[in-house]
């Protein structure tokens, strides 16, 4: 069965800076999805960023943008210029070819001002 | 925009009800999803749909059962709600990875049950 980690279950970045989120996963499959959600603090779940796993090209969105090693089974989340905005909790997830998603335990993100 | 909604946000019920959380979808998503969300566990797949009156186990169905008699509606039921049931529930549905890859999500159900 799939497995999706991250090892890291809290983090904080001072506003405006960079930071970046651990997610490792494994799989036997070759083509697959890679998610990251946002879950503000009793908000709804978001989707911030995907990834397909046959596009070797780093998926980027806004100040948001993947680091996807394919061999290393690895899919970070770089968020840059970071604002309050962005405290949440962060999910990676994982969708397999059976239609079934695998998330990560959580990143509670901190922004301190 | 995709509209997943719960029926309820916050529920109390008592040890030993049933209960009944309701999920529906407005996109004509073919796959809809429960979760259980733990802190320090993630979320955890406890059933989910890909068709009308189709269903199959995640990884945590024990105390659980659904019922999806129309394709925007997706319900999960406790038989038997017990304390180890406390916990927020997320609905999430998807369309077929030829038309989108992610899930969408409901605002979730905090259930307490005491």
């Amino acid at each position: 069965a799939q497995t999706v980690t991250q090892s890291q279950p809290e983090m904080s970045v001072q506003e405006a800076e960079t930071v970046t989120l651990s997610c490792t996963y494994d799989t036997s499959e070759s083509d697959y999805y890679l998610f990251w959600y946002k879950q503000p603090p009793s908000r709804q779940m978001i989707l911030v960023i995907r990834q397909e796993a046959y596009k070797q090209q780093n998926a980027t969105e806004n100040r948001f943008s993947v680091n996807f090693q394919k061999a290393a089974k690895s899919f970070s989340l770089k968020i840059s210029d970071s604002q309050l905005g962005d405290a949440a909790m962060y999910f990676c997830a994982y969708r397999s070819n059976f239609n079934k998603f695998y998330f990560g335990s959580g990143t509670k993100l901190n922004v301190k001002p | 925009d995709v509209k997943v909604t719960q029926s309820s946000r916050y529920l109390v019920k008592r040890t030993g009800e049933k209960v009944f959380l309701e999920c529906v979808q407005d996109m004509d998503h073919e796959n809809m999803f429960w979760y259980r969300q733990d802190p320090g566990l993630g979320l955890r797949l406890i059933y989910f749909s890909y068709d009308v009156k189709m269903k199959e186990k995640g990884d945590i169905p024990e105390g659980y059962s659904v019922s999806r008699e129309k394709k925007e509606r997706f319900s999960l039921i406790l038989e038997s709600a017990s304390t180890n049931q406390t916990s927020m529930y997320l609905c999430a549905s998807s369309s077929l990875p030829t038309v989108t890859y992610e899930q969408y999500f409901g605002p979730g159900t905090r259930l307490t049950v005491t």
